[in-house]
This record gives structure tokens, C-alpha cells and sequence, in this order.
């Protein structure tokens, strides 16, 4: 069934360092894909809408130059947070439309910058 | 106020109780209704998509939506300790430019203790 993947799940790196996230949808193609942020007991946040083939839309107060979306193909998206922060520790999920309206969301990538 | 209010608990339960789980919103033009289960340090699991007033069934799971009164609920019938997670409701527009963006309640913390 489709599945959406997301890798790593864990990383931990050092500050002023540049980490990057892979999305995958498996079993279908997803020309659109959603990049949520999650801090601890708090509610998913919408940071950028990934579209395959165009720039990505980000949302009000996300810094594009900080996280960098790139959407090559129909079943891959990737998150770059360059110059890490330890403000920008936090658990990234992404998530992409199945051939209906629903959503499905990866595993999730907690960050960790020291 | 927030768009969607979702009580965060936590919720602590017996095994085999009923679990009523809300939110609220403020937005009439949400058409879409979802309930995720998150486990810790996972992406959010769905567990029920609604799209009309009335009630679901799925299994253990009952969804209601009262689009006059702006209020969703999740029940769960015979609760097991498995079910202790996270719970997000979740809502959005019709589709166009807002596919997949979805706005979430606070989650609720659920423990079902043996």
C-alpha cells in the first residue's frame, strides 16, 4: 500500500552544520509534498508545501534560505536545514496526498544540534 | 483563539473504558475531519477521515461531526493499553490551494493502564 518514508529518523550534528531529510512516497507518485515542524508536546506546525518540479511555498515566518525544499521527482522531496541552530532542534515530518484527500506522514526526523 | 481547541489532557483511562476525545473549531469553511494517532517520536498514523456531519465507524472507532455546533469526537470502545498515544485532530478546507494544509488541534495525551 502506499507508504510515505522518511529518512533519517534521528540525527544529531553540530551547529553551523547543514543536515538533509529525504521524504519518499512509496507505491505512488506525489507531485505535491508537506513538510511539518513539531516541537515537544506541541501540535504539528505547516513550515512549506513542496511542489515536484516548481519552488517550494513556504508559510509566514519560515525562512527559505534556512530550509531549503527540493522536489526533483514525483516520489522524492528533500529538507535541507543549512547552518543548523540549536533553535532549530526540533522533530520533522513530512507528508503526502494519496490518489484520495488524505494525508500520510512519514516516521518523522528529530533533529538534535549541539 | 485558536482555529481548532483540543483539550491536551492527559487522559489517563482503564483498560476497557470508553474514551471520548474533542475539539472544537472556529472556522465554518473546514469540510475535511481527521483524527491521527501519534505515538511518540513517530509521524501521525490516520485513523478516521469524515467529510459530512453524522458519525463513522471503524472497528473500536466512532468519529462525529457536528458541523452546526463546529464540534468533532473521537470514541474509542474497549480501550487497550496500545491505544495510549498521542491523539491530533486535524481539519481543512475544500481542495485547490489549500490541499494538505491542515490545521491541527494541541493533541491529546491518552494512557490506558492495564
Amino acid at each position: 500500500g502506499a507508504v510515505v518514508s522518511q529518512h533519517p529518523s534521528r540525527v544529531i550534528c553540530k551547529s553551523g552544520t547543514s543536515v538533509k531529510i529525504e521524504c519518499r512516497s512509496l507505491d505512488f507518485q506525489a507531485t505535491t509534498m508537506f513538510w511539518y515542524r513539531q516541537f515537544p508536546k506541541q501540535s504539528l506546525m505547516l513550515m512549506a508545501t513542496s511542489n515536484e518540479g516548481s519552488k517550494a511555498t513556504y508559510e509566514q515566518g519560515v525562512e527559505k534560505d534556512k530550509f531549503l525544499i527540493n522536489h526533483a521527482s514525483l516520489t522524492l522531496s528533500t529538507l535541507t536545514v543549512t547552518s543548523a541552530h540549536p533553535e532549530d532542534s526540533s522533530f520533522y515530518i513530512c507528508s503526502a496526498r494519496d490518489l484520495g484527500e488524505k494525508l500520510l506522514f512519514g516516521s518523522g526526523t528529530q533533529l538534535s544540534v549541539l | 483563539q485558536k482555529e481548532v481547541e483540543q483539550d491536551p489532557g492527559p487522559l489517563s483511562v482503564p483498560e476497557g473504558a470508553i474514551v471520548s476525545l474533542n475539539c472544537t473549531y472556529s472556522n465554518s469553511a473546514f469540510q475535511y475531519f481527521m483524527w491521527y494517532r501519534q505515538y511518540s517520536r513517530k509521524g501521525p498514523e490516520l485513523l478516521m477521515y469524515t467529510y459530512s456531519s453524522g458519525n463513522k465507524e471503524d472497528g473500536r472507532f466512532t468519529a462525529q461531526v457536528d458541523k452546526s455546533s463546529k464540534y468533532i469526537s473521537l470514541f474509542i470502545r474497549d480501550s487497550q493499553p496500545s491505544d495510549s498515544a498521542t491523539y491530533l485532530c486535524a481539519m481543512k478546507l475544500s481542495g485547490g490551494t489549500s490541499y494538505g494544509k491542515l490545521t491541527f488541534g494541541q493533541g491529546t495525551i491518552l494512557t490506558v493502564h492495564p
